[in-house]
């Protein structure tokens, strides 16, 4: 089975920093990478994914992210933070090969842009 | 292109009444997969459907079960509801059993509160 950690709950930063939030995963087999964001009393977004190919992944918004096979992880960056990315951010992992496309999430890291 | 869709927003029942959600998925899509959101338990997978049949079932007791109609519309049923059913229970679609690259698309949920 596949598991994924959030380890930051919250994420308090400034207007035009860089932030960074991070995502570790568990998994005895391949598994394809994703990161939605969730604005306030709204559905899930897709921010970017990672399947195969270049580790440096970039998404919507200008954030980005970087698959790191030997660590396990899937950490999503952003140079430069708004106000609007205050919003809740999940990781997400789908195995490769069977069980169709059934999404296991983190629990989520709350990102404060504060300016 | 209409997104995914889901009603009612909002639903308020009591304790061991039955509660339905309903989903549309996107045109062409005929994977629709449902999600809780409960607080403090992060999103869990609930069922996932495609051409009209379950293919799969998370860790949920069997009150929880649903169906999916010959236009790939999707209904989540809740019977026995218990307060602790009070979640927002999210929709997705994709394009097929097939698409284990494909994007899950979310639509705005339905809150549910068992009183």
């Amino acid at each position: 089975a596949q598991s994924v950690t959030q380890l930051d709950s919250q994420v308090p930063v400034f207007e035009e920093a860089p932030v960074e939030l991070r995502c570790n995963y568990s998994s005895s087999v391949s598994v394809y990478l994703f990161w939605y964001v969730q604005y306030p009393n709204q559905g899930l977004q897709l921010l970017l994914k990672y399947l195969s190919g270049s580790t440096l992944v970039k998404g919507i918004n200008g954030f980005e992210a970087e698959f790191n096979k030997s660590q396990t992880s899937f950490h999503l960056r952003k140079p430069s933070v708004h106000i609007s990315d205050t919003a809740e951010y999940f990781c997400a992992v789908n195995k490769i090969t069977g069980g169709g496309n059934k999404l296991t999430f983190g629990t989520g890291t709350q990102l404060k842009v504060e300016l | 292109e209409a997104g995914v869709t889901q009603s009612p927003t909002h639903l308020i029942k009591t304790r061991g009444q039955q509660a339905t959600l309903r989903c549309s998925p996107i045109s062409g899509h005929t994977s629709v997969y449902w999600y809780q959101q409960a607080l403090g338990l992060g999103l869990q997978f609930l069922l996932w459907y495609d051409e009209g049949e379950e293919r799969n079932r998370g860790n949920f007791p069997p009150r929880f079960s649903g169906r999916q109609f010959p236009n790939y519309s999707s209904e989540l049923n809740v019977n026995a509801l218990e307060l602790e059913d009070s979640a927002l229970y999210l929709c997705a679609s994709t394009r097929g059993v097939l698409a284990g690259t494909d994007t899950q698309y979310f639509g705005p949920g339905t809150r549910l509160t068992v009183l």
